[in-house]
This record gives C-alpha cells, sequence and structure tokens, in this order.
C-alpha cells in the first residue's frame, strides 16, 4: 500500500478550466513537497510547506497542508497548456528521506 | 541557485558491464544525496540515500553490491550499475539536499540507461 495516496491520477482539462489534486496519508510528515516533471527531466520544486495550515500561492497554484500535516492539496485556476506535466507530492520522513505519492499526470487542452 | 547535475543524461551498454553515473551539486554543498529509479509514467522509488564521507544506506529490496554508491565529497555522488542487464533499464535520477535548507530537495535532470 502507498504511504502517501495522490489522486486523481489522470486528469484531462480544458484551458481555462480549475483543477485540484490531494495527496492523503495516515502518517505525519515533517514538511510536504510539491514538484512538477516535464518527461525526460528531473523533477522541479514548486513548493514546501512545514507548518499545519499553511497555505502558499505561486502565481495561479494554490498549496495547502493539512492541519495535522497528514494530507496537502494543489489548486490550479485558471489551467493553461503550459501547466501540462507530472506532479508528484512528496512526504518528509525522518531522516530527510522523501516518500512520493504516485503522481498525477494532467493534461491541459487548448 | 541550487542547481543539480548528471552525468551523462544517456548511456547504451552491453549486458555484463558497468556503468558510472554522477551527480554533482553545482553552486551549493549537500551531506546527503538520494539515488531514485523511476519507470515510464510511474512516481520516483527512492534506492538509497548517500551521506559524504560514509556508507550509503540502501533501500529493502535494493542490491548494494549490484548498486554503488560513493558520495566522495559535498558536491558528488556517483552511482555505479555493476554486471548491467537490460532489467536494469530505467531512468535514474539524484536529488541532493542543501546543508542551509533542512526540508528540500533538488533533482537532477535524470540518466536514461539502457542496457542491451
Amino acid at each position: 500500500t502507498q504511504l502517501l495516496e495522490q489522486s486523481p491520477q489522470f486528469l484531462s482539462i480544458q484551458e481555462g478550466e480549475n483543477l485540484t489534486v490531494y495527496c492523503n496519508s495516515s502518517s505525519v510528515f515533517s514538511s510536504l513537497q510539491w514538484y512538477r516533471q516535464e518527461p525526460g527531466e528531473g523533477p522541479v520544486l514548486l513548493v514546501t510547506v512545514v507548518t499545519g495550515g499553511e497555505v502558499k500561492k505561486l502565481k495561479r497554484l494554490t498549496f495547502q497542508f493539512g492541519d495535522a500535516r497528514k494530507d496537502s492539496s494543489l489548486h490550479i485556476t485558471a489551467a493553461q497548456p503550459g501547466d501540462t506535466g507530472l506532479y508528484l507530492c512528496a512526504g518528509g520522513l525522518y531522516g530527510n528521506k522523501l516518500v512520493f505519492g504516485a503522481g498525477t499526470i494532467l493534461r491541459v487542452k487548448s | 541557485g541550487a542547481v543539480v547535475s548528471q552525468h551523462p543524461s544517456w548511456v547504451i551498454c552491453k549486458s555484463g558491464t558497468s556503468v558510472k553515473i554522477e551527480c554533482r551539486s553545482l553552486d551549493f554543498q549537500a551531506t546527503t544525496m538520494f539515488w531514485y529509479r523511476q519507470f515510464p509514467k510511474q512516481s520516483l522509488m527512492l534506492m538509497a540515500t548517500s551521506n559524504e564521507g560514509s556508507k550509503a544506506t540502501y533501500e529493502q529490496g535494493v542490491e548494494k553490491d549490484k548498486f554503488l554508491i560513493n558520495h566522495a565529497s559535498l558536491t558528488l555522488s556517483t552511482l555505479t550499475v555493476t554486471s548491467a542487464h537490460p532489467e536494469d533499464s530505467s531512468f535514474y535520477i539524484c536529488s541532493a539536499r542543501p546543508l542551509t535548507k533542512r526540508y528540500e530537495q533538488y533533482f537532477g535532470p535524470g540518466t536514461r540507461l539502457t542496457v542491451t
């Protein structure tokens, strides 16, 4: 079983629509990172959240860390074709290891 | 800032040979680097944690004698795939944690290994 459950697995939407990706766990994490990865490249860090209830905004992206530090969400407003990619959440564990969710493949059609 | 490079970006080798992949943090020091493996359209699987000046810690199911890791300095870690077989073909990605940032890891661009 996956320690960090990420959903949905696939998302295909039209340009301009909003979307939310969720990551849930029964474990408490010291931090939660969100990454975006394009084919053939390494993941690029989007944000790190460390405080329960924390909300961070990055242009049209809003990231939230649950109060109990067990879950997180990524909300994209008015999605654009350039947002297409693989989105990964990763929870920080003791020893600084990261455990990754399964990923969400997002496709934004123009 | 926080740039990580990997070399080579892709490599093709014959079955039975060994391949070395380098991971460098270009503009920061990292006592800890991590090696991941990724299959197409899947998430990252942690293989091992590499600590500067000490032995790597391998995840369960990862053969330490097959995947040799050396972390010789605060900016360089290497992964050597020994006696490679076709099933070792994959996308290998490293990451590095800056000394000054407790929670964050920065990833390299990955190395595509194909074993024929």
